[in-house]
């Protein structure tokens, strides 16, 4: 099993440009996240999603739009890139928000918006 | 303030000495997690704990409720070891992550 995977692991986009990020899973899990780090702070959730077909807000949604249509895929889509969202982007599964679940992180992707 | 706090921020250590990594936390959870972040960008579940203390080969962790606080021991550290270590708090559905704490151990 390949577990989580982020596509692409790079990109720089100029200011204004528009990009999807692609997270993928074998686990069939229920739950799947994206998460921003940028230094000096912690992980913060972007958006989530608790099945096929359901997104909601995380902490930091603005700018960001996503898409479950399949359950093994999660979309991260920037409409109009910024400066302010140069960071790495990480995905991440679970079975369930339950305590009890662990959540499986993807690679990252490491964008740059000049 | 932060929700959660990390201490210390960096910690340098030499082969086969005990570390400890502190968590303090002022959100009402049901649950910690504490996250492994490679060198290399990739993030590994290293414990789950809604109470008392688990233990993993040479890795400890212990979670005081009442006290807000969660500790992650490492003993007879190796330079393998050398990562930055996430405290995650569980407050309803959604993990609070922590900075981080950088440890190098160094041969």
């Amino acid at each position: 099993n390949a577990g989580v995977t982020q596509t692409p692991k790079f990109r720089v986009l100029k200011t204004g440009q528009s990009m999807t990020l692609l997270c993928a899973q074998d686990m069939n899990h229920e739950y799947m996240y994206w998460y921003r780090q940028d230094p000096g702070m912690g992980l913060r959730l972007i958006h989530y999603s608790v099945g096929e077909g359901t997104t909601a807000k995380g902490e930091v949604p603005d700018g960001y739009n996503v898409s479950r249509l399949k359950k093994q895929n999660f979309l991260l889509g920037l409409e109009s890139a910024a400066p302010s969202q140069t960071s790495v982007y990480f995905c991440a599964s679970s079975w369930h928000t339950d305590w009890q679940n662990e959540q499986f992180f993807g690679p990252g992707t490491r964008l740059t918006v000049l | 303030k932060n929700e959660v706090e990390q201490s210390p921020q960096n910690l340098t250590a030499q082969e086969g000495e005990f570390i400890t990594i502190n968590c303090s936390y002022s959100v009402g959870i049901s649950a910690l997690h504490w996250l492994q972040q490679h060198p290399g960008g990739g993030i590994v579940s290293l414990f789950m704990l809604s109470s008392g203390k688990k233990k993993h080969g040479r890795l400890i962790a212990t979670i005081n409720i009442q006290e807000k606080h969660s500790s992650l021991h490492i003993t007879a550290s190796h330079p393998r070891d050398s990562a930055v270590y996430i405290c995650a708090p569980r407050d309803g559905g959604k993990l609070i992550f922590g900075q981080g704490t950088t440890l190098q151990v160094k041969p």
